[in-house]
């Protein structure tokens, strides 16, 4: 099993291009979440996803959209990115929770920079 | 809405010796879980522990244990016989399993530990 994979792993941009970064899991999870973590801000919740089909906003979604056509992939997508969005990206799949010990499984992260 | 803090950015530890991280956080729920999760320089987010809310016996793996105080809404991380992989950022984290926003984890900011030789 891979877990968790997310690509790329590092990303430049430019102001005002647009990316999409891949997240794929293989555990058959329900659940998924983008991330966001900015230095001595931990990890803030951009967007999460409770089934195929389904998507929701997190405390910063602004500038960010998401899909999730199948259940193993969830997508984020930058329309125009700015400099505000340099960060570093984690994804991450859970099981529902209630359905026994709850965690989730986080991907290895890609570093966006945007100049 | 619920908030974690972690009041401590940055610790050190003699290597063998016992540290405790500290975190304390906000709710109204009665039912969630508390997590404390690892970040080593590789950057992997690593479940350390976990504490389901409704359990009055404090969680342990290995090494790591936790003192869960519920009434004073306080969940401290003992690491015992620091070892140098321990080094790493350590985030605390909540999450409500029912209701609106289920599932979502609300992250502190993190405290750094360095593990000296």
């Amino acid at each position: 099993n891979a877990g968790v994979t997310q690509t790329p792993k590092f990303r430049v941009l430019k102001t005002g291009q647009s990316m999409t970064l891949l997240c794929a899991q293989d555990m058959n999870h329900e659940y998924m979440y983008w991330y966001r973590q900015d230095p001595g801000m931990g990890l803030r919740l951009i967007h999460y996803s409770v089934g195929e089909g389904t998507t929701a906003k997190g405390e910063v979604p602004d500038g960010y959209n998401v899909s999730r056509l199948k259940k193993q992939n969830f997508l984020l997508g930058l329309e125009s990115a700015a400099p505000s969005q340099t960060s570093v990206y984690f994804c991450a799949s859970s099981l529902s929770p209630g359905q026994g010990p709850y965690e989730q499984y986080f991907g290895p992260g890609t570093r966006l920079t945007v100049t | 809405a619920q908030t974690v803090t972690q009041s401590q950015p940055e610790m050190s530890v003699q290597e063998a010796e016992t540290v405790t991280l500290s975190c304390t956080y906000d709710t109204s729920e009665s039912n969630y879980y508390l997590f404390w999760y690892k970040q080593p320089p590789s950057r992997q987010m690593i479940l350390v522990i976990r504490q389901e809310a409704y359990k009055q016996q404090n969680a342990t793996e290995n090494r790591f244990s936790v003192n869960f105080q519920k009434a004073a809404k306080s969940f401290s991380l003992k690491i015992s016989d620091s070892q140098l992989g321990d080094t790493a950022m350590y985030f605390c984290a909540f999450m409500k399993p029912y209701g609106g926003s289920q599932g979502n984890l609300i992250f502190g900011k993190g405290t750094k530990l360095s593990v000296k030789p």
